[in-house]
């Protein structure tokens, strides 16, 4: 079936630091790319999507590009903050269908 | 309203017993899906209405499973016979049309089943 692959699983940078995660999906159908953010005992929260017209957007110190080629998409995320501590997944979705397909998440430590 | 609102925020269930989960979606949304994300991992879909039809429940892993959106707004996951594996975070999401639309989540039910 289809699938979207996330790396790494845990992610550490000291405060002010960028980070970066990557996700890689199956389905070359797939044309929007959401990217959520999980704080602890709360549900995801929906922080930048793109969409596969477009390679890359950014909404302040988040941007997140797309390589349709290479079937692969990232977040970065740049002057890292104590608050950016969370799980964050990504996910993609098949044009003209609602079954999002999730990867397994990353969890982020910023370091003070 | 603000946003998804999803009680209980928790519930402890024995074994064998009945749950009802419950799941107040945005005002005018459209699209309310279920989801169960286990420890660790990401959310597993469930199923999916639009407006008050059930497009589809391919994902409910038993016939304990059951959901249902009367109304097409306030929705209830139901689980019958709760086991042990059932333990997991039940998430709500609605959006605001069907396809290519952004999933709103609320902060989900933490069910236990011991």
């Amino acid at each position: 079936g289809e699938n979207v692959e996330q790396h790494p699983s845990t992610l550490s940078v000291q405060e002010g630091d960028s980070a970066v995660i990557k996700c890689t999906y199956s389905d070359s159908a797939s044309n929007y790319f959401p990217w959520y953010k999980q704080e602890l005992g709360k549900g995801p929260q929906l922080i930048i999507d793109i969409r596969s017209n477009v390679g890359e957007k950014k909404d302040q110190r988040i941007a997140v590009t797309l390589n349709k080629t290479a079937k692969h998409f990232s977040l970065h995320i740049t002057e890292t903050q104590p608050e950016d501590s969370a799980v964050y997944f990504c996910a993609a979705l098949r044009g003209g269908t609602y079954k999002y397909i999730f990867g397994t998440g990353t969890r982020l430590k910023v370091l003070a | 309203g603000a946003g998804v609102s999803q009680s209980p925020r928790y519930k402890v269930a024995k074994r064998g017993q009945d749950v009802a989960l419950r799941c107040d979606p945005i005002s005018g949304h459209v699209s309310l899906f279920w989801y169960q994300q286990a420890l660790g991992q990401g959310p597993e879909f469930l199923t999916y209405f639009q407006n008050e039809a059930q497009l589809d429940k391919s994902g409910l892993p038993s016939d304990r499973f059951f959901a249902e959106r009367p109304e097409g707004s306030v929705s209830t996951l139901k689980i019958q016979r709760t086991q042990q594996e059932d333990s997991a975070v039940y998430l709500c999401a609605s959006s605001l049309v069907d396809f290519n639309s952004p999933l709103h989540f609320g902060n989900g039910t933490r069910l236990t089943v011991t």
